[in-house]
């Protein structure tokens, strides 16, 4: 059975602050991996994915994350966060067939 | 494109009474999903579809839900009868992929569902 730990629940920085979330999966078979963000009053959107090659992916504005295989984790990151970036953000894994599990959410609070 | 649609948006009901929404995603996407968010945690998987076929459904109670994608399109979910752990956004995504891509998902709005 697939699972997806965030462990986070809350993190508040100052603008321009660097960000890490953390995102460790279980999971035995081939797997890809995603970050969700929802903004207040919007939808869940993706942020970035990993489904095969480079483990460190770039997504949109400016986020990135990195795949490490050996430590089940796909740990997502920005420089330098805004104001605009005050949002849910929310790990998932799929596997071969679609099959997906979500984390929990970490709340990001940046201050202006 | 349109994105995918879910009606109601909310919804308020007693326990014990039955309560349907509705999903239509993007058009010729295969795969449909619906997932029950209660507050405070991630969405939880209740069904999978890959165009009129279910893939998935462990984890969705059957006593009391059901689901059907007639046509391989829009989707409807149901509860009958609803009782008050319900409460809960429940949301619909759809994804362009079949197996061995990558299932990026595309999110609607998700209905809200108030048991009292």
């Amino acid at each position: 059975a697939q699972s997806v730990s965030q462990h986070n629940h809350h993190v508040i920085l100052s603008e321009a602050a660097s960000l890490e979330l953390g995102c460790n999966y279980s999971y035995g078979g081939t797997v890809n991996l995603f970050w969700y963000v929802q903004y207040p009053g919007q939808h869940l959107q993706l942020l970035l994915k990993y489904f095969s090659g480079d483990p460190l992916v770039k997504g949109i504005k400016g986020f990135e994350a990195e795949f490490i295989k050996s430590k089940f984790s796909f740990n997502l990151r920005k420089p330098s966060v805004q104001w605009s970036d005050t949002a849910e953000y929310f790990c998932a894994v799929s596997d071969y067939a679609g099959k997906s599990t979500f984390g929990d959410g970490t709340t990001l609070t940046v201050k202006p | 494109e349109a994105g995918v649609a879910q009606s109601p948006r909310y919804k308020i009901i007693e326990k014990r009474q039955s309560v349907a929404f509705w999903c239509n995603p993007i058009s010729g996407h295969a795969t449909l999903y619906w997932y029950q968010q209660i507050l405070g945690q991630g969405p939880k998987l209740l069904i999978q579809f890959q165009n009129n076929g279910v893939v998935d459904d462990s984890q969705l109670p059957k006593d009391r839900f059901s689901a059907e994608r007639l046509k391989g399109v829009d989707s409807t979910l149901k509860i009958q009868p609803a009782k008050l752990e319900d409460s809960a956004v429940y949301l619909c995504a759809s994804s362009p992929e079949t197996s061995g891509s990558s299932y990026e998902q595309y999110f609607g709005p998700g209905t809200r569902l108030t048991v009292t």
